[in-house]
């Protein structure tokens, strides 16, 4: 089975700083990766996905920016947040079994 | 192009009474759906999917899903509710593309009253 770690757990951010959350994932080599913004605890919206290595797809417009250095690593980053960026960020990674595994998220709060 | 419906916001249900969760779906070809739970600021876990096979899908906890292909629903149902049961549904539908990518409803907020 996957698993995926996620950290830092909770985040306070000031607005206009820099943003780096880390996803990485045990197991299937070269998963599909995802990241979802959950914001109010209410509906998923999917921000990137990556196919592989070095390979980054944007759903939405937006201050925030993906990248996958490493198989099993999918970074979250932003060079300056803003207030509209506070949300739950949940990492998820497609198993071969048609299943799909999420971490345990970060809230981050854009103060 | 896919997308979920989560018609109702919230549900109410006591407690050892059965439960509905409704969700419709609308997609090209034969449907991948998923149903999750979220427990407050806890991650997504996995209770059941639809491939492939017998309509009805039997997940963890006791849940389980009907798939009707003719009205385009999967909605997740448990004979008897528990408290512990309260928590967030999401219903989600996986793209045909490559990027095989979930796509979810706005989620259902059950409330189990004792």
């Amino acid at each position: 089975s996957q698993t995926i770690h996620q950290w830092p757990a909770t985040l306070v951010q000031p607005v206009g700083s820099p943003l780096s959350l880390e996803c990485t994932v045990e197991g299937t080599s070269n998963p599909n990766l995802y990241w979802y913004r959950q914001a109010a605890g209410r509906g998923l919206q999917l921000l990137f996905y990556s196919v592989g290595i070095g390979q980054i797809s944007s759903e939405v417009p937006q201050n925030l920016s993906a990248s996958r250095p490493q198989d099993r690593q999918f970074i979250l980053s932003s060079k300056k947040l803003l207030l509209s960026d506070s949300g739950f960020y949940l990492c998820a990674e497609r198993d071969r079994g048609y299943g799909y595994t999420f971490g345990s998220g970060t809230r981050l709060t854009v103060v | 192009a896919q997308s979920v419906a989560q018609p109702e916001d919230q549900v109410n249900v006591a407690e050892g009474n059965p439960l509905t969760v409704k969700c419709t779906y609308s997609v090209s070809g034969n449907p991948y759906l998923f149903w999750y739970v979220q427990y407050p600021n806890r991650g997504l876990q996995f209770l059941l999917k639809y491939i492939t096979g017998d309509n009805l899908v039997k997940g963890s906890y006791g849940f389980e899903a009907e798939f009707n292909k003719s009205q385009t629903s999967f909605h997740l149902k448990k004979p008897s509710a528990l408290v512990s049961d309260s928590a967030l549904y999401f219903c989600a539908v996986r793209t045909m593309d490559s990027s095989y990518k979930l796509i979810f409803g706005s989620g259902t907020r059950l409330l189990v009253r004792p």
